[in-house]
C-alpha cells in the first residue's frame, strides 16, 4: 500500500480566510513533504518534515504554516493568502528522509484564492 | 538554470507502439532518478526508479535506461496504451547529503492514440 490521502480535494477561499489542508499516510513513513504545483510546471518543494520535525523550509511565506502533529499526519495552515497562491498542493511521504528514498504523492488539494 | 530537462513538451504515439520519453541532466553528482506519471488534477504517481550503479531497470511495460556518460535517461513504454496518456516527469535525487529535494524536469505530455 502506497497511499497518501489529502483533504479536501478542492478548496475555495477568500484572502481573509483561514483554512487548513490535511495529509495522512499509514505506511510508517517518517518523512513528509508539502509541494506546490502550478499548471504546466513541475512540483515545487515547500516544506520537509523529518521524524515530525521541520527540517526544510524553502523560503515559503509565513502565510503558509505547516504542522506535523504525529508521524501519520501533516497539516498546512493557510491564512491571508493571495490569488497567486492558487495552485495544486501536493503532499508526499517517504520511508525515511534522505537520499534514494522514493517519495509517494497524494492526489492533491486544488486551491483557489479569490 | 534547469538542471533536469525534458526537451519534448509533448509526444503522440499510436496504441501498441513504443513510447520513448527522454530526460537530460547537467550535474554528474546526481545518482538516483525517478519517473512519475501525472493525470490532470491528480498527484504524481511513482512509476520506476534507477540508481546510477545500473544502466537499466524494468518493471512490466516500463523500462528506464540510464546513460551516465551522456547524462541522459529515457523511459520506454511498450506497448503503449491509451491509459498511459498523461504528463510524465523525470526527477533527480541529488546525492548531496541532507538534501531531500527532488529536482523535477518540466514534464512531457504523452498522448497515446487508439
Amino acid at each position: 500500500d502506497t497511499e497518501v490521502t489529502q483533504t479536501p480535494k478542492h478548496l475555495v477561499m477568500g484572502m481573509t480566510n483561514k483554512k487548513s489542508l490535511k495529509c495522512e499516510q499509514h505506511m510508517g513513513h517518517r518523512a513528509m513533504y508539502w509541494y506546490k504545483q502550478k499548471a504546466k510546471k513541475p512540483p515545487e518543494l515547500m516544506f520537509v518534515y523529518s521524524y515530525e520535525k521541520l527540517s526544510i523550509n524553502e523560503s515559503v511565506p509565513s502565510r503558509f504554516s505547516p504542522e506535523c502533529p504525529n508521524s501519520s499526519l501533516l497539516n498546512l495552515h493557510l491564512h491571508a493568502l493571495q490569488p497567486e497562491d492558487s495552485a495544486l498542493y501536493l503532499c508526499a511521504s517517504s520511508l525515511a528522509p534522505g537520499q534514494k528514498e522514493t517519495q509517494y504523492f497524494g492526489p492533491g488539494t486544488r486551491l483557489l484564492v479569490l | 538554470d534547469q538542471q533536469v530537462k525534458q526537451n519534448s513538451p509533448s509526444l503522440s504515439v499510436q496504441e501498441g507502439r513504443i513510447s520513448i520519453l527522454n530526460c537530460d541532466y547537467t550535474n554528474s553528482m546526481f545518482d538516483y532518478f525517478l519517473w512519475y506519471k501525472k493525470y490532470p488534477a491528480e498527484g504524481p504517481t511513482f512509476l520506476i526508479s534507477i540508481s546510477s550503479i545500473k544502466d537499466k531497470n524494468e518493471d512490466g511495460r516500463f523500462t528506464v535506461f540510464l546513460n551516465k556518460s551522456a547524462k541522459h535517461l529515457s523511459l520506454h513504454i511498450v506497448p503503449s496504451q491509451p491509459g498511459d496518456s498523461a504528463v510524465y516527469f523525470c526527477a533527480a535525487d541529488p546525492s548531496t547529503s541532507g538534501t531531500y529535494k527532488y529536482i523535477f524536469g518540466t514534464g512531457t505530455r504523452l498522448k497515446v492514440l487508439a
